[in-house]
């Protein structure tokens, strides 16, 4: 079973609206972290936000939220006011400590492109 | 800078060669993971070290090694190198095995195989 699904291959946004990118995932852990990183076409991996499962307020950085919905096991990350350098693609991701010793199991992927 | 360093940023090699990824952790750091992106399976973790020893181990094929030295760098084999081997590897490190922390990424190693 997927440990971490994003739906949604490709997601189209005009500058300045919001976009909301999806991610479920899958955990018998108590325990576990949230995150989503950002890769642009010049590849590096940049860290974004990240939610604790045991945090009651969902995560905010700047113009990044993750919409936390424990009972549903969905993370979404929404980006407020798009910017054209918003275009990239983004993963989301989950670490367990209970089986995992800490690894990061990513999704596939969202490729976000921002329309002027 | 994101304080993981990665080297070479690219390398092209022939089949059947072998080569040697690098990468030295941000400062403090004792885990280092390594993981391989391909367009076809995404990212794929390979290997974990934890102050020198391995941790745990996910999709390495018995054609790759890794090690972790006494000052923490950690060096990542490939060997027999075929096509599909081609693809962006990364190296990333954290200061703990804890949910709460997240990974620091190196900016990768492109290999290419001809």
């Amino acid at each position: 079973a997927q440990k971490i699904t994003q739906t949604q291959p490709g997601m189209f946004v005009q500058e300045k609206e919001a976009v909301t990118l999806d991610c479920t995932y899958d955990t018998s852990d108590q325990s576990y972290g949230l995150f989503w990183y950002k890769q642009p076409s010049s590849g590096e991996m940049i860290f974004l936000i990240y939610q604790g499962s045991y945090d009651e307020q969902n995560a905010t950085e700047g113009r990044y939220s993750l919409n936390f919905q424990k009972a549903r096991k969905s993370a979404n990350l929404v980006i407020s006011a798009s910017q054209l350098g918003d275009s990239a693609m983004y993963f989301c991701a989950m670490r367990e400590i209970g089986t995992s010793y800490g690894k990061l199991t990513f999704g596939q992927g969202t490729i976000l492109t921002v329309h002027p | 800078d994101s304080g993981v360093t990665q080297t070479p940023k690219h390398l092209i090699t022939a089949t059947g060669q072998r080569v040697t990824l690098r990468c030295s952790p941000r400062s403090g750091d004792l885990s280092v993971y390594w993981y391989q992106q391909s367009l076809d399976q995404g990212l794929q973790f390979l290997i974990q070290y934890y102050n020198g020893e391995e941790r745990a181990k996910g999709n390495i094929l018995e054609r790759f090694s890794a090690q972790q030295f006494p000052d923490l760098h950690s060096e990542l084999n490939l060997s027999s190198l075929e096509l599909g081997d081609s693809a962006l590897y990364f190296c990333a490190s954290s200061v703990a095995d804890s949910a709460n922390y997240g990974y620091t990424f190196g900016s990768g190693t492109r290999l290419t195989v001809v």
